[in-house]
C-alpha cells in the first residue's frame, strides 16, 4: 500500500481538461510544500512535471498544473492531447524515517 | 546533457548481493544530493535511499535498511548501491535520481535487479 492515495485511472478525450488527485496526511503532503509529478511512458522513465506544489520545469508544456488544499494535491492537464496517455505519479517529502513518498499511480487514458 | 546511466543489474540468487553503479555526467555531480528509486514489475515508485552532496549523509526506507548501503565518489562523477542479503521483493527495475532540492530532478535509464533461484 502506497503512502499517498491516487485513483488508479482517469480518462478523458481530445482537447477535454482532467485532474489527478494525491491524498496524503499532515506529516507529508499537508505539512510541506515538496509536493513533485512524474509523468512515465510505458517502458521509460520517468520526467518530472510539476515540483513544488505548482512550478513547472522548464520546457514542460503550461498544459500541465499543480495545486494543493490541506492534505490533498491536484495535478490538471488541460487541452488533453494523445501524447498524455501515460502513468502519473505524485511524490512528497515525509517528516517520518521514510524521508520520501510515492503514490500508487494513476493511468491516464485518452479516449 | 544530464546524463545517469546505471549498470550492475542482473539475476542473483537469494541471499546473493549486488552493486549497482551510476554514472552522472552534463552536471556539477558534486552539488547534487542523489537517490536510488525502484519500482518492481507492473507496479509503482518506490524511494529506496539518498545521499547528500559530500557523502556524509545517508537515509534508507524501512525495506532495505541493514541491507542496502549507499555511496558515491564525487572525483568519478558515480553514485553506488551496494545490496546485501536480496530477497525476491527486491526484484525491480531501480532508478538514479538527482535531487536538487524539493523533486526529483533528473533519472537515469534504469537497471533491472532480478532475485529469483
Amino acid at each position: 500500500q502506497s503512502a499517498l492515495t491516487q485513483p488508479a485511472s482517469v480518462s478523458g478525450s481530445p482537447g477535454q481538461s482532467i485532474t489527478i488527485s494525491c491524498t496524503g496526511t499532515s506529516s507529508d503532503v499537508g505539512g510541506y510544500n515538496y509536493v513533485s509529478w512524474y509523468q512515465q511512458h510505458p517502458g521509460k522513465a520517468p520526467k518530472l512535471m510539476i515540483y513544488d506544489v505548482s512550478s513547472r520545469p522548464s520546457g514542460v508544456s503550461n498544459r500541465f498544473s499543480g495545486s494543493k488544499s490541506g492534505n490533498t494535491a491536484s495535478l490538471t492537464i488541460s487541452g488533453l492531447q494523445a501524447e498524455d496517455e501515460a502513468d502519473y505519479y505524485c511524490s512528497s517529502y515525509t517528516s517520518s524515517t521514510t524521508v520520501w513518498v510515492f503514490g500508487g499511480g494513476t493511468k491516464l487514458t485518452v479516449l | 546533457e544530464v546524463q545517469l546511466v546505471e549498470s550492475g543489474g542482473g539475476l542473483v540468487q537469494p541471499g546473493g548481493s549486488l552493486r549497482l553503479s551510476c554514472a552522472a555526467s552534463g552536471f556539477t555531480f558534486s552539488t547534487y544530493w542523489m537517490h536510488w528509486v525502484r519500482q518492481a514489475p507492473g507496479k509503482g515508485l518506490v524511494w529506496v535511499s539518498r545521499i547528500n552532496k559530500d557523502g556524509s549523509t545517508t537515509s534508507y526506507a524501512d525495506s532495505v535498511k541493514g541491507r542496502f548501503t549507499i555511496s558515491r565518489d564525487n572525483a568519478k562523477n558515480t553514485l553506488y548501491l551496494q545490496m546485501n542479503s536480496l530477497r525476491a521483493e527486491d526484484t525491480a527495475v531501480y532508478y538514479c535520481v538527482s535531487n536538487s532540492g524539493s523533486s526529483f530532478d533528473y533519472w537515469g535509464q534504469g537497471t533491472l535487479v532480478t532475485v529469483s533461484s
